[in-house]
């Protein structure tokens, strides 16, 4: 499967605990996005990455949330201290050299869970 | 806020029939405007996309309207099948941008 894939599907953890999830974009994508889905609603953008550089990052990363790329090509979004309300799907996105918001193909997603 | 507002939330269509999705925006700065069908357990994937400078795409069964005054943009899917049972999203972007901005989504059942 050459598509986007993340890595875990899913994540049980307590409140307080930090979390790790990794995607590994479509090869030759240098663009990668992260979103996060909570139930019932519509992704909602959370950073994006142009090879190793964070370009952009969204008012609903607090603090809490960092996202690295250091090699310009898997991603890490890291959630320290997690709460409840972090509770969602979160989805990475990769698209090629070029494009914009167009063209952007979407991992499986890790589904997290803060108990 | 929601930057894009989709209606309805659910949709049960029989077998046969047209399924109708809408979405309206504000920003006019928005001029790329996708949709995305997502099954449970799964990533959403582009569906269709449509920029202002056309009315209508049409790829198969499935068909974008677009209305730039009313700033308004709809999904048609005719002769919907039970595999089309989904969610749908509706999105808006600046194409020179990055980020795209989701509706809320509708969930469609489409019955035998």
């Amino acid at each position: 499967d050459t598509g986007v894939s993340q890595d875990p599907r899913h994540k049980i953890t307590k409140r307080g605990q930090n979390v790790t999830f990794r995607c590994d974009p479509i090869s030759e994508h240098n663009r990668l996005y992260w979103y996060r889905q909570t139930l019932g609603q519509g992704p909602e953008f959370l950073t994006y990455f142009q090879n190793e550089a964070q370009l952009e990052k969204s008012r609903l990363l607090s603090d809490r949330f960092s996202a690295e790329r250091p090699k310009g090509s898997f991603s890490t979004l890291e959630i320290q201290r997690t709460e409840q309300g972090d509770s969602a799907m979160y989805l990475c996105a990769s698209s090629p050299p070029g494009s914009g918001a167009e063209t952007q193909y979407f991992g499986p997603g890790t589904r997290l869970l803060v108990l | 806020q929601q930057q894009v507002k989709q209606s309805p939330q659910s949709l049960i269509v029989q077998k046969g029939g047209i399924s109708i999705i809408n979405c309206a925006y504000e920003n006019t700065a928005f001029d790329y405007f996708p949709w995305y069908q997502q099954f449970p357990g799964k990533g959403p994937a582009l569906l269709i996309a449509i920029r202002p400078d056309v009315s209508e795409k049409k790829e198969g069964r499935f068909t974008i309207s677009f209305n730039k005054s009313a700033k308004q943009f709809s999904l048609h899917i005719m002769d919907s099948q039970p595999g089309d049972s989904a969610t749908y999203f509706c999105a808006a972007s600046i194409n020179s941008g990055y980020a795209l901005n989701f509706g809320k989504g509708t969930s469609l059942l489409v019955t035998p």
